[in-house]
């Protein structure tokens, strides 16, 4: 196993494009979550998946975000007319959770995105 | 109040020396937490978890959790340059469904 992987890497976009970041968690963890990190900030929760089902979504996250997780298998996160405020690390992370234990998060890269 | 507080530092140590690390939570009914250390640039990497209260040893790491307090620590001791980085602290709440992660603590070792 590979760990969790993320592309790209980094990402350079004008405002008002859209953009598309792809994240392939653990195959055995059950849970796939996206979070974004700021500068001197930890990482905020955005979204996460049980499996296909996309389970909650953070107020943080504006009718421009979306994501989906089909077949259960790879996330895409996309970021629809970006905005110079949209600029952060994005990160995913896979989990073997169940409910009644939360075993950590494996992180992937993370994708940085700049809006210029 | 912030759903998981955390000093930003930095908190400065010199080599071999052992660095406390403080982190508060705000939600009681919180299960499962945790500590990530974050080099500069990379992302997070889980280091310890800690569910009961007392203490949890691992190598040179150790986490305390005190419920009643609403406060979790990570002891470094023998400090290296190496753990020069942010710490940070997370709590699962809401069921197990999702971690809140704390600002972080950068921790500088000094050789």
């Amino acid at each position: 196993d590979t760990g969790v992987s993320q592309n790209p890497r980094h990402k350079i976009t004008k405002r008002g494009q859209n953009v598309t970041f792809r994240c392939d968690p653990i195959s055995e963890h059950n849970r796939l979550y996206w979070y974004r990190q700021t500068l001197g900030q930890g990482p905020e929760f955005l979204t996460y998946f049980q499996n296909e089902a996309q389970l909650e979504k953070s107020r943080l996250l504006s009718d421009r975000f979306s994501a989906e997780r089909p077949k259960g298998s790879f996330s895409t996160l996309e970021i629809q007319r970006t905005e110079q405020g949209d600029s952060a690390m994005y990160l995913c992370a896979s989990s073997l959770t169940s409910q009644t234990a939360n075993y950590g998060y494996t992180f992937g890269s993370g994708t940085r995105l700049t809006v210029v | 109040q912030k759903e998981v507080e955390q000093n930003s530092g930095p908190l400065s140590v010199p080599e071999g020396a052992i660095a406390s690390l403080n982190c508060t939570y705000s939600d009681r009914g919180s299960q499962s937490f945790f500590w990530y250390r974050q080099y500069s640039g990379k992302s997070p990497e889980l280091i310890m978890s800690i569910y009961s209260n007392g203490d949890k040893e691992d190598g040179r790491f150790t986490a305390q959790l005190n419920k009643a307090s609403q406060y979790v620590s990570l002891l470094i001791r023998d400090s290296q340059p190496s753990d020069s980085a942010t710490y940070l602290c997370a709590v699962n709440s809401g069921g197990y469904q999702k971690v809140t992660f704390g600002t972080g603590t950068k921790l500088q070792v000094i050789p």
